[in-house]
């Protein structure tokens, strides 16, 4: 199962907005709605941002949407401020019962 | 207050084993699906392996399949991955996590352990 494709890094100045694609197959992305992004600062564990492609979790800021078009997936950060400077990684079920993840997104605020 | 402690990493020898545990508490242990989920130094995140919460059903990465089993205790909210023939590629942080409430599947993770070092070198 190859990895979700994620680009590499993306930036934005405070209060600006950003989207980082995901990009799978049919087989996943295209096939579920059960993809999932998780927010890592260095040394840290990974933090569930959004799951099921537009859901946020108890306690997670409504300036973090997503969406999902085909095969492609989508997170949205509005607003940005420094704190969300972080790798982003997006995640999804296969269809052969596993979980693949991208490789991340490493975001700059500038 | 969900936790989940991670333990059981360290070095060993190409060719070797090793159990890791993961203590879970602030929650139904048995309620829950867990996952184990790993990161290389400096890489991303990957997929090991899943068990469901009380029939016990696993899932597991094609890397590690038929080297690695999952495994629970519920009477001691526990959950374990035992590693044998490790490789040097198997040297990562290892993380548990648990289910995401509310999620339709068992593969999206809201809370995470602070990860164990498993190190694979001569």
């Amino acid at each position: 199962q190859s990895a979700l494709t994620q680009p590499a890094s993306v930036s934005g100045s405070p209060g600006q907005s950003i989207t980082i694609s995901c990009t799978g197959t049919s087989s996943d992305v295209g096939a579920y709605n059960y993809v999932s992004w998780y927010q890592q600062h260095p040394g840290k564990a990974p933090k569930l941002m959004i799951y099921d492609v537009t859901n946020r979790p108890s306690g997670v800021s409504n300036r973090f949407s997503g969406s999902k078009s085909g095969n492609t997936a989508s997170l949205t950060i509005s607003g940005l401020q420094a704190e969300d400077e972080a790798d982003y990684y997006c995640s999804s079920y296969t269809s052969s019962k596993t979980l693949v993840f991208g490789a991340g997104t490493k975001l700059t605020v500038l | 207050e969900v936790q989940l402690l991670e333990s059981g990493g360290g070095l060993v020898q190409p060719g070797g084993s090793l159990r890791l545990s993961c203590a879970a508490s602030g929650f139904t242990f048995s309620s829950y699906a867990m996952t184990w989920v790993r990161q290389a130094p400096g890489k991303g995140l990957e997929w090991v392996s899943t068990i469901s919460g009380s029939r016990g059903g696993t899932n597991y990465a094609d890397s590690v399949k038929g080297r690695s089993t999952i495994s629970r205790d519920n009477s001691q909210n526990t959950l374990y991955l035992q590693m044998n023939s490790l490789r040097a590629e198997d040297t990562a942080v290892y993380y548990c996590a648990r289910r995401a409430e509310g999620s339709g599947n068992y593969y999206a993770f809201d809370y995470w352990g602070q990860g164990t070092l498993v190190t694979v070198s001569s």
